[in-house]
């Protein structure tokens, strides 16, 4: 299974805006970058995903660079109902989706 | 719809007895997942299905675990016989299309085995 690299943790304050990295060096041509977060005492949730273009949806917008070897999950003001763990996942079809440790991001008010 | 519904919410049984999760994934969706989840393993895949057949059992800890899906609208994930070390809050998951399409996930079953 390609795998991900993201930062244990971050801090952003409330009402500013959040990136969150992801690296996926070895991402095969065919897989989607996914994005889920989980907050506290709940299941995950989809947040976003995408191939090769930047996707914006009413949650969250993902900047994918262009070797793909990388993304940007970016909440564009942060709430103190943001405050989870985000998790960057690579997906395929009929494939497993199989989850890191992801990010616990911590918002400040 | 619903979403995906799990059930019982939470459960408590003594070592040694059987315990049976059910799970109904989103009508119409394709994949099915069961999850497990510890503060010291974080989520672990246990099994997929794939239009009701398991493709990857891999995460499945041991003989003691098992799971069925004899329909598109049901799975079940049996423990038999339960173990301290199975306490964890377990999750199932649908979506359309494997890793594919947003996974929908239940609210989980909060196990403790005493």
């Amino acid at each position: 299974d390609a795998k991900t690299t993201q930062p244990n943790s971050m801090e952003s304050n409330e009402e500013e805006p959040v990136h969150l990295p992801c690296n996926h060096s070895t991402i095969s041509g065919t897989d989607y970058i996914h994005w889920y977060r989980q907050l506290p005492s709940q299941g995950p949730e989809y947040v976003i995903h995408g191939l090769t273009s930047n996707v914006n949806n009413r949650m969250a917008s993902l900047a994918i660079a262009e070797d793909r070897k990388s993304s940007t999950l970016i909440l564009h003001r942060a709430t103190l109902r943001d405050a989870a763990v985000y998790y960057c996942i690579l997906g395929n079809r009929d494939d497993k989706i199989i989850f890191g440790k992801g990010t616990r991001l911590h918002i400040l008010p | 719809d619903a979403g995906v519904i799990q059930s019982p919410r939470h459960e408590v049984t003594e070592m040694g007895q059987e315990v049976t999760l059910r799970c109904k994934p989103i009508s119409g969706h394709n994949s099915l997942f069961w999850y497990r989840q510890t503060m010291m393993r974080g989520l672990e895949l246990l099994i997929y299905f794939n239009n009701n057949v398991p493709i990857d059992d891999s995460g499945m800890p041991e003989d003691r675990f098992s799971a069925k899906m004899p329909n598109a609208s049901f799975s079940t994930l049996k423990i038999q016989p339960s173990e301290p070390r199975d306490s964890a809050v377990y999750f199932c998951a649908s979506s359309l299309g494997g890793g594919l399409d947003e996974a929908f996930f239940g609210q989980g079953t909060r196990l403790t085995v005493v």
